[in-house]
């Protein structure tokens, strides 16, 4: 059964310094795909980047990248150069090939920024 | 390109009662899903619709939940009645998704939300 756990129920970073927000996943299926999104106060939750599990690089999209570890079954979110609008819960989601055609979220990590 | 809108954002009501959700998704986006999260927690899937049919509700509870998409584009999520357990935001996503495209790699886009307190 696919599963998703992000240990960290908070984070602290300073501003312009980066952060990895933890997230691991349980599959069996070889086909899956990994997303992040960060929900702010507001309570959208917008995409932030997503992973193929045949990607053999590792995806980027402007200042956040996913250090996609297979092995490991980790793909953690790294958030370069903060800033105060990064303050927000990041959700770590998954969806299996086979897995019919739900998506399931972790619990998420809520990040604040210091100025 | 205009996002995912729902309505209302904020709604309170009193057990018992009855609430409606409004969800209109991207333009051309022919899949469409309901999300209940509860505070403190990740979103849920309730419901999914691809076009008009319904393609999973195996966690709609179906004794008081009901969700339509009637002409494929806008959907409403209904409760009859209410219980407090359901104060929660809703949430409504959409995507791109067709049949024979590789489903894991969907990307979902979400709309603001609706904030449903019962009291």
């Amino acid at each position: 059964a696919q599963k998703i756990t992000q240990t960290q129920p908070g984070m602290f970073v300073q501003e312009k310094e980066a952060v990895t927000l933890d997230c691991t996943y349980d599959t069996s299926d070889p086909s899956y795909g990994l997303f992040w999104y960060k929900q702010p106060s507001s309570g959208e939750m917008i995409f932030l980047i997503y992973q193929g599990s045949y990607d053999q690089q590792n995806a980027t999209e402007g200042r956040y990248s996913l250090n996609f570890q297979k092995a490991r079954k980790s793909a953690n979110l790294v958030i370069s150069a903060s800033q105060l609008g990064d303050s927000a819960m990041y959700f770590c989601a998954m969806r299996e090939d086979t897995g019919g055609f739900k998506t399931i979220f972790g619990a998420g990590t809520r990040l604040f920024v210091k100025a | 390109e205009a996002g995912v809108a729902q309505s209302p954002r904020y709604k309170i009501i009193e057990k018992r009662q009855s609430v409606a959700f409004w969800c209109n998704p991207i333009s051309g986006h022919a899949t469409l899903y309901w999300y209940q999260q509860i505070l403190g927690q990740g979103p849920k899937l309730l419901i999914q619709f691809q076009n008009n049919g319904v393609v999973d509700d195996s966690q709609l509870p179906k004794d008081r939940f009901s969700a339509e998409r009637l002409k494929g584009v806008d959907s409403t999520l209904k409760i009859q009645p209410a219980k407090l357990e359901d104060s929660a935001v809703y949430l409504c996503a959409s995507s791109s998704y067709a049949s024979g495209g590789q489903l894991y790699q969907e990307t979902q886009y979400f709309g603001p939300g609706t904030r449903l307190l019962v009291l």
